[in-house]
Formats: structure tokens, C-alpha cells, sequence
């Protein structure tokens, strides 16, 4: 069974701090890997996914294999981050609409 | 250009009574797909489709749901009769072929 974990429900940083949120996966076989945010009163949108190898509003995801890991991070935090932020993943290729997410991770940066 | 939109963004209604969703996806988007979050749990994969198609229903809980999407345009999702474990907020996406979904904001539905 295919499962995403984010350990963390809450996770709370200062401004200019490095912040990762955690993400563990299982899935028999090769899976892809996105990373989904929900600011306040906004809808759920994509942030990034692994096949993308990029990096938007300076938040970076690296898939590890050996790990089973999706950990989603930004070197310097801003307050406009603060947001629920789900790991998500599905099976390569076309069966890209068939989301597992994780629980979300509730992050606020403080001033 | 226009998002998905979903309507209600808010129902609350009896147990034992019927709630219908609707959602409008993104023009030229043949993929739609509705999950669901119930408090305290993951957002969970209810449906496909693929324009007026039903192309996976693995997701849905039982049969009181049922979607549709007549001409592949916009879906309705029905909800008939509402149990108390039916609250939670709704969400429906579209997509193009192997692209990214795009959501709607939601209807949050609470059954009492």
C-alpha cells in the first residue's frame, strides 16, 4: 500500500531561518513525488514536483531512494511561507491524478 | 484564466438529507477529479474522469455518493442519504493530459 507520512502537524520558524519540512513515502515501484501548499483562504496549489528538478520561491525538494524521503526545504524562511503544506505522491507517468497525500504540515514563520 | 470552481463553498444540512456539489473545471480540461478531507485525515482520491467518463471510482466510500458528469463539462457529486461521517471538505481538480491538477477551493460540507 502506498503511504506519505509528514511527521510534523505544526512546525513554527523565525524569519531568515532555514526551514524543512519532512516527508516519507512507500510505494512498490518507482513513484513521482510533488509538494502542494494551501495559503489561508487560497486553494490547494502546486508547489513543486521531483521530475521538475526546480526551485520555486526558494524552496527546493530532493527525492531520496535510499531513504524513501521528499523533504522540502528553503535556506531562508519569510513570513509569506506560513502555510499548510502537503507531500504528495502517485504512480509514474499517467496515473498522475490519483494523489496520496500526507496529513500536512501546518508552517508558520514568525516575525 | 478562470480557476475550478466549486459551489456551494459551504453546506450544512441534516442527517439523512441530500446534498448535492457541483464543480466547474477549467475550460479544455478533460481530467476531473474530486477528493475529499475528513477532519483529522489525509485528502483522499474519491473519482476520475476522463470528460463525461468514469475512468477510476475506487475512492468513493459507498454507494450514497454519486458523481456525474454529463457532456464533460461540469460534475456534480451527490451525497445521498448524509451521514455524520460524510463532513469534511470536497475538493475537485482538473487537469490536462500528464499535467499537473489544479484545485478548486473546496466545499466544506457539515452534516449534524
Amino acid at each position: 500500500a502506498q503511504r506519505v507520512t509528514q511527521p510534523e502537524k505544526l512546525l513554527s520558524v523565525f524569519k531568515g531561518a532555514p526551514v524543512e519540512l519532512k516527508c516519507n513515502y512507500s510505494y512498490s515501484g518507482s513513484p513521482e513525488l510533488f509538494w502542494y501548499v494551501q495559503y489561508s483562504r487560497q486553494r490547494l496549489q502546486l508547489l513543486l514536483r521531483h521530475i521538475s528538478r526546480e526551485s520555486i520561491k526558494g524552496f527546493t525538494a530532493d527525492l531520496n531512494k535510499g531513504e524513501t524521503s521528499f523533504h522540502l526545504k528553503k535556506p531562508f524562511a519569510q513570513e509569506e511561507d506560513s502555510a499548510m503544506y502537503y507531500c504528495a505522491l502517485s504512480g509514474w507517468g499517467g496515473s498522475n491524478y490519483k494523489l496520496t497525500f500526507g496529513k500536512g504540515t501546518l508552517l508558520t514563520v514568525n516575525p | 484564466e478562470a480557476g475550478v470552481t466549486q459551489f456551494p463553498s459551504h453546506s450544512v444540512i441534516e442527517k439523512g438529507q441530500t446534498v448535492t456539489l457541483r464543480c466547474d473545471p477549467i475550460s479544455g480540461h478533460d481530467n476531473l477529479y474530486w477528493y475529499r478531507r475528513v477532519m483529522g485525515k489525509e485528502i483522499k482520491f474519491l473519482l476520475h474522469f476522463v470528460k463525461e467518463s468514469k475512468q477510476d471510482e475506487s475512492g468513493m466510500p459507498n454507494n450514497r455518493f454519486l458523481a456525474e458528469r454529463t457532456g464533460g463539462t461540469y460534475s456534480t457529486l451527490k451525497v445521498q442519504p448524509a451521514e455524520l461521517e460524510d463532513s469534511g471538505v470536497y475538493f475537485c481538480a482538473s487537469s490536462q493530459i500528464n499535467s499537473p491538477l489544479h484545485f478548486g477551493n473546496g466545499t466544506r460540507l457539515t452534516v449534524t
